[in-house]
């Protein structure tokens, strides 16, 4: 079945660094590809997404592009801030038993120091 | 704020009660999902509505049950608790047209704690 895998956290990285946290799927035909971010106490927002290969979803700074020949959509930030401190859950949506629901990743939880 | 709404924010219950949650999607949305986020199991699917009727289940437990009434809000409703129960519930809805492509917009979510 579809599934999705996120690198083990938590990230620590010290003000203004470059970001990358890795996410891998597994599924069959075309699904699309998300990233939510869960700030502390907080419900999911999306982040960004992208709906076919090559897309590349941007906001906020982030980025990840739907690289369908290695099947990742790998999330990237180039210069992180201490509010981005928060758990990012990479996510795939496609068609199975007549439902779009949502599989998520295991989270990956990020440090920013000051 | 994602525009969708979930009622009560926290809740405290003991083993073997029933709780009632609710959520109301945003203005237009059709689809309504419920996901289960515990510490030992992630972000899980439970059940699917569109347009008042199940469309998929997940991994639901046969004492959770849910609906969605014709004015759109939905209920997920949790009977004869465990400790293992306790969770963050979230609701989300989507677009009319149900697909891939939609965005899911995510409520607050529930905070159930049983003891």
């Amino acid at each position: 079945g579809n599934s999705v895998t996120q690198m083990e956290g938590p990230v620590t990285l010290s003000e203004e660094a470059f970001l990358t946290i890795n996410c891998t799927y597994t599924a069959t035909g075309y699904p699309s590809l998300f990233w939510y971010v869960q700030y502390p106490g907080e419900g999911l927002q999306l982040l960004l997404k992208a709906t076919k290969a090559d897309d590349k979803g941007s906001n906020k700074g982030f980025e990840a592009t739907y690289r369908k020949e290695t099947t990742s959509f790998h999330l990237e930030k180039g210069s992180v801030q201490v509010s981005d401190s928060a758990v990012y859950f990479c996510a795939l949506s496609g068609r199975r038993d007549s439902s779009y629901k949502l599989i998520f990743g295991s989270g990956t939880r990020l440090l920013v120091r000051p | 704020d994602s525009g969708v709404t979930q009622t009560p924010k926290h809740l405290i219950t003991a083993t073997g009660q029933r709780v009632t949650l609710r959520c109301s999607p945003r203005s237009g949305d059709l689809s309504v999902y419920w996901y289960q986020q515990s510490l030992d199991q992630g972000l899980q699917f439970l059940i699917q509505y569109y347009n008042g009727e199940e469309r998929a289940k997940g991994n639901i437990l046969e004492r959770f049950s849910a609906q969605q009434f014709p004015d759109l809000h939905s209920e997920l409703n949790l009977s004869s608790l465990e400790l293992g129960d306790s969770a963050l519930y979230f609701c989300a809805s989507s677009a009319r047209l149900a697909g891939n492509t939609d965005t899911q917009y995510f409520g607050p979510g529930t905070r159930l704690t049983v003891l």
